[in-house]
């Protein structure tokens, strides 16, 4: 049984560039949640998807967007990177209406110059 | 906003009890989980409480609950060199989770 996958698995990136990053959850959930993790602190949670639709979001600005697919795969996406963009960046996934225990995947590292 | 609060560091000797600490402020809590993450991974999720819950174990894991301190603990038996990681606390807030900053575990032998 797979579990969560995020691809890929570091990214370099330029300020103002466009980045887009993948996850696959865990077989079996459908409810995707995307999180930052600057150096140092918990994770701050981004967004989140079900049903291909975003159901909530952190405080983040527009720059950060995302989408879901109907085989439950998520994107996020970040326009306009700034310096402080760089983190990990952690996708979790959940099954809608239990007890939402969110399993994570690795993370994507991307750091932004 | 929702908030939760760990100390930052704890150290231990190998075959110790390790004991972490956290509080949140979310009055209408519903779970609150306990995550593990070693250098470059991701979050790994131990175990988690309900809230009409006291305490919960799990093999070396003890969880305890106070609602009324809004305090949550994990206890981890016989402290193991593998055990050497960052714990997060969480709190479920409608469906998304509320991170502590985390507190690292450091096991000397």
């Amino acid at each position: 049984d797979a579990g969560v996958t995020q691809s890929p698995t570091h990214l370099i990136k330029t300020r103002g560039q466009q980045v887009t990053l993948r996850c696959s959850p865990k077989s079996g959930h459908d409810t995707v949640s995307w999180y930052q993790q600057a150096l140092g602190q918990g994770p701050q949670f981004i967004f989140q998807y079900y049903e291909e639709e975003e159901r909530q979001r952190g405080n983040f600005p527009d720059r950060f967007s995302g989408h879901q697919f109907p085989n439950y795969s998520s994107e996020l996406n970040v326009n306009a990177l700034l310096l402080g963009d760089s983190a990990l960046y952690l996708c979790a996934s959940s099954l809608q209406g239990a007890n939402n225990e969110q399993y994570f995947g690795p993370g994507t590292r991307l750091t932004v110059t | 906003g929702e908030d939760v609060e760990q100390s930052l560091f704890l150290s231990v000797r190998e075959g110790d009890s390790s004991v972490i600490n956290c509080t949140y402020t979310d009055s209408s809590s519903t779970y609150l989980y306990w995550y593990k993450q070693e250098p470059g991974a991701g979050l790994q999720l131990l175990t988690y409480i309900f809230s009409n819950m006291d305490m919960k174990q799990d093999q070396r894991l003890t969880v305890l609950l106070n609602k009324k301190d809004k305090h949550l603990s994990l206890r981890i038996a016989d402290t193991q060199t593998g055990d050497s990681a960052i714990y997060f606390c969480a709190d479920r807030y409608t469906d998304k989770l509320i991170f502590g900053t985390g507190t690292r575990l450091q096991v000397f032998p």
